[in-house]
């Protein structure tokens, strides 16, 4: 169980393009969802926290504007880099927890998305 | 805000010899701590978690130890399989499960068979 999917693993791009990444809680229903950036060999760092039903919570540094995130059903939530550049090329990793049972699951990861723009 | 410390950095066994890892936390008030293993481009997997009313928890061949006085936690690997090689993250986190987590700088651990 707890198991989030994230799509696509993968994405090259041009310049200029908005990008728009999947996270889903494939088993469970996820009030809330954290997105994260992770460059090589460095640790994961906190972009947002998502919430079902209202605006994300961006940590500081982070453009909510260039990062847009939506949240609209238990199960999925949405990563768009607008305008991307290639300073934005990262490691890309969502997680959820499971709220079902109790208030105190722990956070399960999908897999992450490589973003590559050229 | 939080800050938590990871060491070593990178960290090299033999197989079947036992690994360490630690970390520190600055904030009193964490009281969630889990250990995450990823894999090369792989998101991370939760290995094994404790929380600040106990002070060792054992999964088979990971244990975790707590030392909430002087603020570390470490996790203990024996008899390391080279399948054991990724990097490991700690994490630290207030509250309950669920909020944010913030994470140590991460350790590679090569098991060399």
């Amino acid at each position: 169980g707890a198991v989030v999917s994230q799509h696509p693993s993968w994405v090259i791009c041009k310049s200029g393009t908005s990008v728009k990444i999947e996270c889903r809680s494939l088993d469970f229903q996820a009030t809330t969802m954290f997105w994260y950036r992770q460059f090589p060999k460095q640790s994961l760092m906190l972009m947002a926290t998502s919430n079902e039903g209202s605006k994300a919570t961006y940590e500081q540094g982070v453009e909510k504007d260039k990062f847009l995130i939506n949240h609209a059903s238990l199960t999925l939530s949405t990563l768009t880099v607008t305008s991307a550049h290639p300073e934005d090329s990262s490691f890309y990793i969502c997680s959820a927890r499971d709220l079902g049972r109790n208030n105190n699951q722990p956070q399960h990861f999908g897999d992450g998305t490589r973003l590559s723009i050229l | 805000g939080e800050n938590v410390e990871q060491h070593p950095s990178t960290l090299s066994v033999q197989e079947g010899d036992s690994a360490v890892i630690k970390c520190t936390y600055s904030d009193s008030a964490s009281n969630y701590f889990p250990w995450y293993k990823q894999e090369l481009g792989k998101g991370p997997q939760l290995i094994i978690d404790i929380r600040s009313n106990v002070g060792e928890k054992k999964d088979q061949r990971i244990a975790v130890t707590l030392n909430k006085t002087a603020k570390h936690f470490s996790l203990h690997i024996t008899e390391t399989q080279p399948e054991d090689s990724a990097v490991y993250f700690c994490a630290a986190s207030m509250r309950n499960a669920g909020n944010m987590l913030t994470f140590g700088g991460g350790t590679r651990l090569m098991v060399k068979p």
